[in-house]
Protein backbone atom coordinates (compact mmCIF):
# COMPACT_ATOMS: atom_id res chain seq x y z
CA UNK A 1 0.00 0.00 0.00
CA UNK A 2 1.23 3.39 -0.76
CA UNK A 3 -0.51 4.93 2.10
CA UNK A 4 -1.17 9.16 1.29
CA UNK A 5 0.21 10.31 -1.18
CA UNK A 6 0.39 14.02 -2.45
CA UNK A 7 1.57 15.38 -6.07
CA UNK A 8 3.51 17.17 -6.53
CA UNK A 9 6.40 17.49 -3.63
CA UNK A 10 7.63 21.05 -4.98
CA UNK A 11 5.98 23.98 -6.84
CA UNK A 12 6.98 27.76 -7.09
CA UNK A 13 4.47 29.51 -8.75
CA UNK A 14 4.16 33.56 -9.73
CA UNK A 15 1.21 35.57 -8.09
CA UNK A 16 -2.07 35.20 -10.08
CA UNK A 17 -0.96 31.68 -11.16
CA UNK A 18 -3.47 28.60 -10.46
CA UNK A 19 -2.77 25.14 -9.93
CA UNK A 20 -4.39 21.87 -8.13
CA UNK A 21 -2.82 19.63 -5.48
CA UNK A 22 -3.48 15.98 -5.67
CA UNK A 23 -4.13 13.99 -2.69
CA UNK A 24 -4.38 10.43 -3.19
CA UNK A 25 -5.35 7.11 -0.43
CA UNK A 26 -4.77 3.50 -0.69
CA UNK A 27 -6.16 3.33 3.00
CA UNK A 28 -10.31 3.61 2.40
CA UNK A 29 -10.43 6.75 3.91
CA UNK A 30 -13.81 8.08 4.30
CA UNK A 31 -12.47 11.46 5.88
CA UNK A 32 -10.27 13.07 4.23
CA UNK A 33 -8.17 16.79 5.13
CA UNK A 34 -6.15 19.62 3.89
CA UNK A 35 -3.60 21.62 6.18
CA UNK A 36 -1.57 24.33 5.55
CA UNK A 37 1.85 24.51 7.94
CA UNK A 38 3.68 27.37 8.49
CA UNK A 39 6.17 28.70 11.07
CA UNK A 40 5.46 28.81 14.23
CA UNK A 41 1.46 28.21 13.08
CA UNK A 42 1.23 24.25 13.27
CA UNK A 43 -1.19 22.92 11.11
CA UNK A 44 -4.29 24.57 10.18
CA UNK A 45 -7.13 22.70 8.83
CA UNK A 46 -8.15 23.94 5.25
CA UNK A 47 -10.93 22.25 3.70
CA UNK A 48 -11.79 18.83 5.14
CA UNK A 49 -14.35 16.03 3.17
CA UNK A 50 -16.57 13.17 4.93
CA UNK A 51 -17.09 11.30 1.79
CA UNK A 52 -17.21 11.06 -1.86
CA UNK A 53 -19.32 14.34 -2.95
CA UNK A 54 -18.85 16.11 0.11
CA UNK A 55 -16.70 18.88 1.30
CA UNK A 56 -16.37 21.29 3.69
CA UNK A 57 -14.88 24.86 5.08
CA UNK A 58 -11.84 24.30 7.44
CA UNK A 59 -10.62 26.78 9.54
CA UNK A 60 -8.50 28.97 6.80
CA UNK A 61 -10.55 27.97 3.68
CA UNK A 62 -10.28 31.72 1.83
CA UNK A 63 -8.49 31.51 -1.70
CA UNK A 64 -8.85 27.48 -1.99
CA UNK A 65 -10.93 25.26 -3.33
CA UNK A 66 -11.38 21.68 -3.32
CA UNK A 67 -13.29 18.65 -4.70
CA UNK A 68 -13.84 15.02 -3.82
CA UNK A 69 -14.93 13.09 -6.99
CA UNK A 70 -13.65 9.67 -5.90
CA UNK A 71 -13.31 8.21 -2.30
CA UNK A 72 -9.67 8.03 -3.15
CA UNK A 73 -8.63 11.49 -4.08
CA UNK A 74 -9.07 14.92 -3.23
CA UNK A 75 -7.87 17.65 -4.76
CA UNK A 76 -7.02 21.42 -3.45
CA UNK A 77 -7.26 24.24 -6.21
CA UNK A 78 -5.72 27.62 -5.61
CA UNK A 79 -7.40 30.03 -8.20
CA UNK A 80 -5.03 32.74 -8.06
CA UNK A 81 -2.32 32.12 -6.03
CA UNK A 82 -0.80 34.60 -3.48
CA UNK A 83 2.29 35.20 -1.62
CA UNK A 84 0.68 34.43 1.38
CA UNK A 85 -0.08 31.24 0.42
CA UNK A 86 3.43 30.25 0.49
CA UNK A 87 3.73 26.93 2.78
CA UNK A 88 3.56 23.38 2.99
CA UNK A 89 0.87 21.56 2.29
CA UNK A 90 -0.31 18.44 3.93
CA UNK A 91 -3.21 15.82 3.17
CA UNK A 92 -3.95 13.92 5.63
CA UNK A 93 -6.95 11.11 6.04
CA UNK A 94 -9.26 8.93 8.45
CA UNK A 95 -11.14 6.24 8.78
CA UNK A 96 -14.50 6.98 9.39
CA UNK A 97 -15.41 7.62 13.30
CA UNK A 98 -11.63 6.87 14.03
CA UNK A 99 -9.85 9.86 15.01
CA UNK A 100 -6.36 8.98 13.63
CA UNK A 101 -5.62 10.68 10.20
CA UNK A 102 -3.00 9.52 7.97
CA UNK A 103 -0.47 12.24 6.83
CA UNK A 104 1.28 12.34 3.45
CA UNK A 105 4.52 13.37 2.73
CA UNK A 106 3.73 17.14 1.96
CA UNK A 107 4.25 19.54 -0.88
CA UNK A 108 6.22 22.72 -0.80
CA UNK A 109 4.60 25.80 -2.24
CA UNK A 110 6.50 28.99 -3.22
CA UNK A 111 4.40 31.88 -4.73
CA UNK A 112 6.36 34.56 -5.90
CA UNK B 1 -8.87 31.99 18.43
CA UNK B 2 -6.01 29.37 19.44
CA UNK B 3 -7.81 27.08 20.78
CA UNK B 4 -4.65 24.11 22.07
CA UNK B 5 -1.98 26.58 23.08
CA UNK B 6 1.78 24.40 23.01
CA UNK B 7 5.03 25.24 24.89
CA UNK B 8 7.92 25.92 25.14
CA UNK B 9 8.58 26.26 20.91
CA UNK B 10 11.73 24.66 21.29
CA UNK B 11 13.90 22.79 23.59
CA UNK B 12 17.26 21.26 23.75
CA UNK B 13 17.50 17.88 26.23
CA UNK B 14 21.00 15.91 26.77
CA UNK B 15 21.08 12.06 25.19
CA UNK B 16 19.20 10.09 28.20
CA UNK B 17 17.57 13.28 29.83
CA UNK B 18 13.87 13.90 29.85
CA UNK B 19 12.19 15.65 27.36
CA UNK B 20 8.72 17.58 28.45
CA UNK B 21 5.76 19.42 26.32
CA UNK B 22 3.20 20.80 27.64
CA UNK B 23 -0.22 21.41 25.84
CA UNK B 24 -3.37 23.44 27.45
CA UNK B 25 -6.71 23.49 25.62
CA UNK B 26 -9.85 25.42 26.18
CA UNK B 27 -12.87 23.50 24.66
CA UNK B 28 -13.81 21.08 27.02
CA UNK B 29 -16.01 19.15 24.00
CA UNK B 30 -12.29 17.61 23.21
CA UNK B 31 -12.48 13.91 24.03
CA UNK B 32 -9.24 12.69 22.27
CA UNK B 33 -5.86 14.28 22.78
CA UNK B 34 -2.82 13.03 20.45
CA UNK B 35 0.63 13.79 20.01
CA UNK B 36 2.22 13.52 16.25
CA UNK B 37 5.52 13.56 15.49
CA UNK B 38 7.30 15.35 12.88
CA UNK B 39 10.70 14.65 10.88
CA UNK B 40 12.40 17.21 8.34
CA UNK B 41 10.68 16.67 4.91
CA UNK B 42 7.65 14.30 6.46
CA UNK B 43 4.54 14.38 7.14
CA UNK B 44 3.83 13.92 10.85
CA UNK B 45 3.10 11.06 12.27
CA UNK B 46 1.27 9.98 15.52
CA UNK B 47 3.13 9.07 18.27
CA UNK B 48 0.80 8.68 21.40
CA UNK B 49 -2.87 9.66 22.09
CA UNK B 50 -5.10 9.63 25.18
CA UNK B 51 -8.80 9.85 25.91
CA UNK B 52 -10.13 12.16 29.10
CA UNK B 53 -11.24 9.48 31.32
CA UNK B 54 -7.46 7.99 32.30
CA UNK B 55 -4.82 10.40 33.81
CA UNK B 56 -1.62 8.81 32.13
CA UNK B 57 -0.89 6.65 29.51
CA UNK B 58 2.59 4.95 28.35
CA UNK B 59 4.11 3.63 25.15
CA UNK B 60 7.52 2.62 25.76
CA UNK B 61 9.77 5.82 26.22
CA UNK B 62 6.54 8.12 25.79
CA UNK B 63 3.93 8.95 28.44
CA UNK B 64 1.09 11.11 28.05
CA UNK B 65 0.20 12.87 31.06
CA UNK B 66 -3.32 14.40 31.03
CA UNK B 67 -5.12 16.90 33.52
CA UNK B 68 -8.46 17.18 33.27
CA UNK B 69 -9.77 20.18 35.65
CA UNK B 70 -6.61 22.24 34.78
CA UNK B 71 -7.69 21.13 30.76
CA UNK B 72 -3.85 20.48 30.43
CA UNK B 73 -2.14 17.54 28.95
CA UNK B 74 1.94 16.99 28.68
CA UNK B 75 3.87 14.56 26.59
CA UNK B 76 7.37 12.96 28.73
CA UNK B 77 10.05 11.57 26.74
CA UNK B 78 12.29 9.33 28.71
CA UNK B 79 15.61 8.26 28.19
CA UNK B 80 16.00 10.74 25.47
CA UNK B 81 18.16 9.73 22.81
CA UNK B 82 19.52 11.65 18.81
CA UNK B 83 17.00 9.94 17.12
CA UNK B 84 13.97 11.83 18.98
CA UNK B 85 15.12 14.99 17.40
CA UNK B 86 12.05 16.35 15.84
CA UNK B 87 8.85 18.51 16.17
CA UNK B 88 6.44 17.32 18.39
CA UNK B 89 2.50 18.67 18.02
CA UNK B 90 -0.25 18.57 20.47
CA UNK B 91 -3.55 18.14 18.82
CA UNK B 92 -7.18 17.47 20.29
CA UNK B 93 -10.43 16.57 18.96
CA UNK B 94 -14.34 16.51 19.34
CA UNK B 95 -16.09 13.33 18.71
CA UNK B 96 -18.95 13.86 15.96
CA UNK B 97 -16.74 16.72 14.50
CA UNK B 98 -15.19 14.33 11.41
CA UNK B 99 -12.60 13.58 13.37
CA UNK B 100 -11.07 17.60 12.88
CA UNK B 101 -7.62 18.11 14.64
CA UNK B 102 -6.95 21.43 16.47
CA UNK B 103 -3.51 21.86 16.58
CA UNK B 104 -1.03 23.18 18.48
CA UNK B 105 1.90 25.06 17.20
CA UNK B 106 4.82 22.55 17.45
CA UNK B 107 7.81 21.96 19.99
CA UNK B 108 11.02 21.34 18.11
CA UNK B 109 12.86 18.98 20.16
CA UNK B 110 16.62 18.84 19.50
CA UNK B 111 18.68 15.97 21.45
CA UNK B 112 22.31 16.62 21.74
CA UNK B 113 25.37 13.92 22.26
Amino acid sequence: NAGVTQTPKFRVLKTGQSMTLLCAQDMNHEYMYWYRQDPGMGLRLIHYSVGEGTTAKGEVPDGYNVSRLKKQNFLLGLESAAPSQTSVYFCAGAIADSYEQYFGPGTRLTVT
Amino acid sequence: QQQVKQSPQSLIVQKGGISIINCAYENTAFDYFPWYQQFPGKGPALLIAIRPDVSEKKEGRFTISFNKSAKQFSLHIMDSQPGDSATYFCAASEWGTASKLTFGTGTRLQVTL
